[in-house]
């Protein structure tokens, strides 16, 4: 079965750089793009980016075009999305999930969601 | 820039109501549009995606229309399990904004 884990909580200081990773299972990695996406408290939903495992390419959400890198591992069916320079604002549950075979598309499976905390 | 306009924020209804929430796109998104449910605590999960098709496993009370750029979901007999917040997102390239969401709760 599909499944996406993601890293542990984090907890992280101002200014600091956060990096959360998303282990695929269950089909293919480098056929699936790998979207990310996160949620303030209370919040919406709100799209970072994504990345295709295949090729390596990326595509960023203009809020975080200067902060945020997105990667892969193919060897550990891995993505990972690293967030610099975190300020409060950045308090959020990061979700990675899969989106689209072969482009982007709707997101079918998700990964259970990493906390990250900014705090002084 | 694009803009994903979702309404109502919220909507109280009863049990057995129809209710429809609908994601209004500033330019043509064809049909690359899917449509989330988020239970309190829980990961979005997908109901809808290319604006009409249910996903596999869920209850045919959930349908997608489209028209134009104006897309539409509807529950036709809204249940005490369907309390959650519905979000769209559009998928047919960047960016993959999502609507800014519908709390639905029951009365």
């Amino acid at each position: 079965q599909v499944q996406l884990v993601q890293s542990g909580a984090e907890v992280k200081k101002p200014g600091a750089s956060v990096k959360v990773s998303c282990e695929a299972s269950g089909y293919t990695f480098s056929d699936y793009y790998i979207q990310w996406v996160r949620q303030a408290p209370g919040q919406g939903l709100e799209s970072m980016g994504w990345i295709n495992p295949n090729s390596g390419g990326t595509n960023y959400v203009q809020n975080f075009q200067d902060r945020v890198t997105m990667t892969r591992d193919m060897s550990l069916s891995t993505a990972y999305m690293e967030l610099s320079r975190l300020t409060s604002d950045d308090t959020a549950v990061y979700y990675c999930g899969r989106g689209g075979k072969g482009r982007t598309g709707m997101v079918d499976y998700w990964g259970q969601g990493t906390l990250v905390t900014v705090s002084s | 820039d694009f803009q994903m306009t979702q309404s109502p924020s919220s909507l109280s209804a009863s049990v057995g109501d129809r209710v429809t929430i609908t994601c209004r796109a500033s330019q043509g998104i064809g049909k690359y549009l899917a449509w989330y449910q988020q239970k309190p605590g829980k990961v979005p999960t997908v109901l809808i995606y290319d604006a009409s098709t249910l996903q596999s496993g869920v209850p045919s009370r959930f349908s997608g229309s489209a028209s134009g750029t104006d897309f539409s979901l509807t529950i036709s007999s809204l249940q005490p399990e369907d309390v959650a917040t519905y979000y769209c997102q559009k998928y047919n390239g960047a960016p993959l904004t999502f609507g800014g969401g519908t709390k639905v709760e029951i009365k």
